[in-house]
């Protein structure tokens, strides 16, 4: 019930194109989803996180979509760069616990 | 110019010896963690602490230990009992106002042969 599950393991995109990397979870007490950018040898870097009480929510090229019923998220990338090859780290968190849940990371290329 | 810092970026260290990975912040902020990552897996909790001279163990805490004597500092031992130390260590914080949003330092990358 602690898990989030993350997919896929890996994506090539090409420049240009929407990467979209998913995520599922069971615990309904998740009330915090945030997504991390990390580069090799680099810590995560916080990208965007959303709330269950909305649906979606953008930051420039970066959109989360969020669908409380079926308990997934999903971080969309459109019009993907090379400088966006980068692992993603989904994650979910219980308010007032400090403890985050990450998911299994995804590796993203994007082809120039 | 805020932030986290880790030291140092690289430490190899003999097997049976334990190590002292540091972990300092000048955020201000009140909580601070201790992760592991692994190849193929996702950041794994080994200990937390919401306030100066408290600290709770998280998911993988067997063979590290911590302490919290200082709000911006949060130094993790890893331990000869650990039976894999070999992992890049990542330390995070976050305020206890949004403690929601942590932010992580560019990691420790710990080899013990």
């Amino acid at each position: 019930q602690q898990q989030v599950k993350q997919s896929p393991q890996s994506l090539i995109v090409q420049k240009g194109g929407i990467s979209i990397i998913n995520c599922a979870y069971e615990n309904t007490a998740f009330d915090y989803f945030p997504w991390y950018q990390q580069f090799p040898g680099k810590g995560p870097a916080l990208l965007i996180a959303i709330r269950p009480d909305v649906s979606e929510k953008k930051e420039g090229r970066f959109t989360i979509s969020f669908n409380k019923s079926a308990k997934q998220f999903s971080l969309h990338i459109m019009d993907s760069q090379p400088g966006d090859s980068a692992t993603y780290f989904c994650a979910a968190s219980i308010g007032g616990t400090y403890k985050y849940i990450f998911g299994t990371g995804t590796r993203l290329k994007v082809l120039a | 110019d805020g932030g986290i810092t880790q030291s140092p970026k690289y430490l190899f260290r003999k097997e049976g010896q334990n190590v002292t990975l540091s972990c300092e912040q000048n955020l201000n902020h009140d909580a601070m963690y201790w992760y592991r990552q692994d190849p193929g897996q996702g950041l794994r909790l080994i200990y937390y602490s919401q306030i100066v001279n408290d600290f709770q163990k998280g998911d993988i805490a067997e063979g590290y230990s911590v302490s919290r004597e200082k709000k911006e500092s949060f130094p993790l031992t890893v331990t000869s009992a650990q039976k894999n130390p070999t992992a890049f260590y990542l330390c995070a914080s976050s305020s206890a106002v949004s403690s929601y949003e942590q932010y992580f330092g560019p990691g420790t990358r710990l080899t013990v042969t």
